[in-house]
């Protein structure tokens, strides 16, 4: 089957410092998304993107967020000022036209 | 916005238990209705889907019901096993580019 692969599987950062994490969604996928989930939290939305521009966000998807789908195939998050309580487990998600997510395995972010 | 509670976990059975694991939800409108898993260290994966009153999804022995009148979504499963361990997260969807929202995760751990 497909998946979505995500990559580095874990990121560590001094906070204040720029991160990428990136995303490669199944190829013929339509909607993509991030999601985060902090050690023992729920999961949590942070943007969902369609036609190339944000179609939702939330409000933890502050001006320090930022998203990209620079080539056609990456989808990119980038937390510009990495604060500690950016320090969650991030996921990044497609789908088709249809219902069902696909997620990927997720990027570790420690913030130190 | 969709929202969902979860019974709280951990939720520890022994081997060949009978699991339920209740959902109910709020919607504009009638979502479809998931449940997703996460094995340790993984990403979420669906593990079931319902699309409208009624109708019954099942995986890997896992059953769960579309509940239009009582607005749940409980998941079951006759004879849980060791490798049944894992989050289990139920999330509406109302369709179009709408975020899936997920609820707050049920741990299970089954017990030889």
């Amino acid at each position: 089957e497909p998946e979505v692969t995500q990559t580095p599987s874990h990121q560590v950062t001094q906070m204040g410092q720029e991160v990428i994490l990136r995303c490669v969604p199944i190829s013929n996928h339509l909607y993509f998304y991030w999601y985060r989930q902090i050690l023992g939290q729920k999961v949590e939305f942070l943007v969902s993107f369609y036609n190339n521009e944000i179609s939702e966000k939330s409000e933890i998807f502050d001006d320090q967020f930022s998203v990209e789908r620079p080539d056609g195939s990456n989808f990119t998050l980038k937390i510009r000022s990495t604060k500690l309580e950016d320090s969650a487990m991030y996921f990044c998600a497609s789908r088709p036209g249809d219902e069902k997510l696909f997620f990927g395995s997720g990027t570790q972010l420690s913030v130190l | 916005g969709d929202s969902v509670t979860q019974m709280e976990g951990p939720v520890t059975l022994s081997e060949e238990a009978f699991l339920t694991i209740n959902c109910t939800y709020t919607a504009t409108g009638y979502p479809s209705l998931f449940w997703y898993v996460q094995y340790p260290g993984e990403g979420l994966q669906l593990l079931l889907k319902a699309t409208k009153a009624d109708d019954k999804g099942s995986n890997k022995g896992f059953e769960a019901t579309y509940r239009k009148e009582t607005t749940s979504f409980h998941l079951e499963k006759g004879s849980v096993q060791v490798s049944d361990s894992a989050v289990y997260f139920c999330a509406p969807y109302s369709g179009g580019y709408q975020k899936v929202t997920f609820g707050t995760g049920t741990k299970l751990q089954v017990i030889p």
